[in-house]
């Protein structure tokens, strides 16, 4: 099993243009994740889904959007980016809710000029 | 404030020492998680837990649910140890499993 992947691992985009992140994971999982990791703070939910077909926002969900399409992908997209959003990105998934651990992705670096 | 604080924020050791890394939390959680972020970037879960304590080779973490208190404790220390480490609180009642996340520790073990 390859657990939960992320494209790309690195990133350059200039303010304004547009990318999407994809996670992957092979472990059947319901719930998935997408944080940001910014220098000095620790971990910030973005979006997450508790199914497929479903999204919710967390803490800070402004200037992205997800998709959760099929059950193993959930997207994270950057419509017009801005240097604030500079940052490593990392996807998880779960079984469920409370009680089950996360899994990480191994993180998606973005730099935005 | 930071829901969930973490202390010390640095901390430098011998190989062979025993560590302590401690956790405060000021919000209800259902659970507790540790986990590891290796230097290369990558994150693992070490431990969740909701009461008592849980042993994984070296490592042991204990949670007071009343003190709202956790540790993580690393025995005879080696530099392979040095990482990252970061509490994360499984926010109580919320059934999505979202985790308020600690500033995390950097442990650098020398050897």
């Amino acid at each position: 099993n390859a657990g939960v992947t992320q494209t790309p691992k690195f990133r350059v985009l200039k303010t304004g243009q547009s990318m999407t992140l994809l996670c992957a994971q092979d472990m059947n999982h319901e719930y998935m994740y997408w944080y940001r990791q910014d220098p000095g703070m620790g971990l910030r939910l973005i979006h997450y889904s508790v199914g497929e077909g479903t999204t919710a926002k967390g803490e800070v969900p402004d200037g992205y959007n997800v998709s959760r399409l099929k059950k193993q992908n959930f997207l994270l997209g950057l419509e017009s980016a801005a240097p604030s959003q500079t940052s490593v990105y990392f996807c998880a998934s779960s079984y469920g809710g409370t009680k089950y651990e996360q899994y990480f992705g191994p993180g998606t670096r973005l730099t935005v000029t | 404030k930071n829901e969930v604080e973490q202390s010390p924020q640095n901390l430098t050791a011998q190989e062979g020492e025993f560590i302590t890394i401690n956790c405060s939390y000021s919000v209800g959680i259902s659970a507790l998680h540790w986990l590891q972020q290796h230097p290369g970037g990558g994150i693992v879960s070490l431990f969740m837990l909701s009461s008592g304590k849980k042993k994984h080779g070296r490592l042991i973490a204990t949670i007071n649910i009343q003190e709202k208190h956790s540790s993580l404790h690393i025995t005879a220390s080696h530099p392979r140890d040095s990482a990252v480490y970061i509490c994360a609180g499984m926010n109580y009642g919320g059934s999505q499993g979202n985790l308020i996340f600690g500033k995390g520790t950097k442990l650098s073990v020398k050897p």
